[in-house]
């Protein structure tokens, strides 16, 4: 069975870092291509990052270039998303997905999301 | 990067059938197509359609998707209460290098 879960989230002070993580299992962890999708509270879904298998690619939204770096461990199954310089409008559930086979194939895994709260 | 075109709510009947409507441009849903993605408040979206019309394997048959140029659909009959959910559309954008969703959708039964 596929499993994500996250972890790493919090409250944190504008201009702050946070580390989120994913951990995976039930499937090949590096044979999948990986993205983070974050909804803000009373938002709909916006995509923040991805990264391929090897992990050699990696793309960005524009809200969060330069801040936000994307990186996976796939001896540890593991997702990371490092985000600097945090702003009150990051806040969010951050969700770990999974696309499916043949990109692009959509997300077709989500852990439970980690919730990230940017507030003094 | 700009957004997929989603109206904000679509209200239909108990068994009867729903159109969402998702529309993009030719280097979006007009390439590659469109996923659709349904989500309950609370608990994780669920994939329910990739490019067009493919169904993850456990997802009904009551729910197909369709695309006319940059325009992509899902079509959910014989509504039932438990498909009163936010509906959204995905598709990657190889010239931005990103996936772009739609507002969303917010579908009510009555």
């Amino acid at each position: 069975e596929v499993q994500l879960v996250e972890s790493g989230g919090g409250l944190v002070q504008p201009g702050g870092s946070l580390r989120l993580s994913c951990a995976a299992s039930g499937f090949i962890f590096s044979n999948y291509e990986m993205n983070w999708v974050r909804q803000a509270p009373g938002k709909g879904l916006e995509w923040v990052s991805y990264i391929n298998g090897g992990g050699s690619t990696r793309y960005y939204a524009d809200s969060v270039k330069g801040r936000f770096t994307i990186s996976r461990d796939n001896a540890q199954s593991s997702l990371f998303l490092q985000m600097n310089s945090l702003r009150a409008e990051d806040t969010a559930v951050y969700y770990c997905a999974r696309e499916g086979s043949g990109a692009p194939a959509g997300f077709e895994y989500w852990g439970h999301g980690t919730l990230v709260t940017v507030s003094s | 990067q700009a957004g997929l075109t989603q109206p904000p709510s679509v209200s239909k009947g108990l068994r009867q059938t729903a159109t969402l409507t998702c529309s993009g441009d030719s280097n979006n849903v007009g390439n590659d197509g469109a996923t659709w993605l349904q989500h309950h408040q609370g608990h994780p979206p669920k994939l329910l359609s990739y490019r067009n019309n493919n169904r993850p394997s456990g997802i009904s048959e009551r729910f197909s998707a369709s695309r006319s140029g940059n325009t992509a659909s899902l079509t959910i009959t014989g509504l039932q209460p438990e498909d009163e959910a936010d509906y959204y559309c995905s598709a990657w954008d190889p010239s931005l290098g990103a996936w772009v969703f739609g507002g969303g959708t917010k579908l009510t039964v009555l």
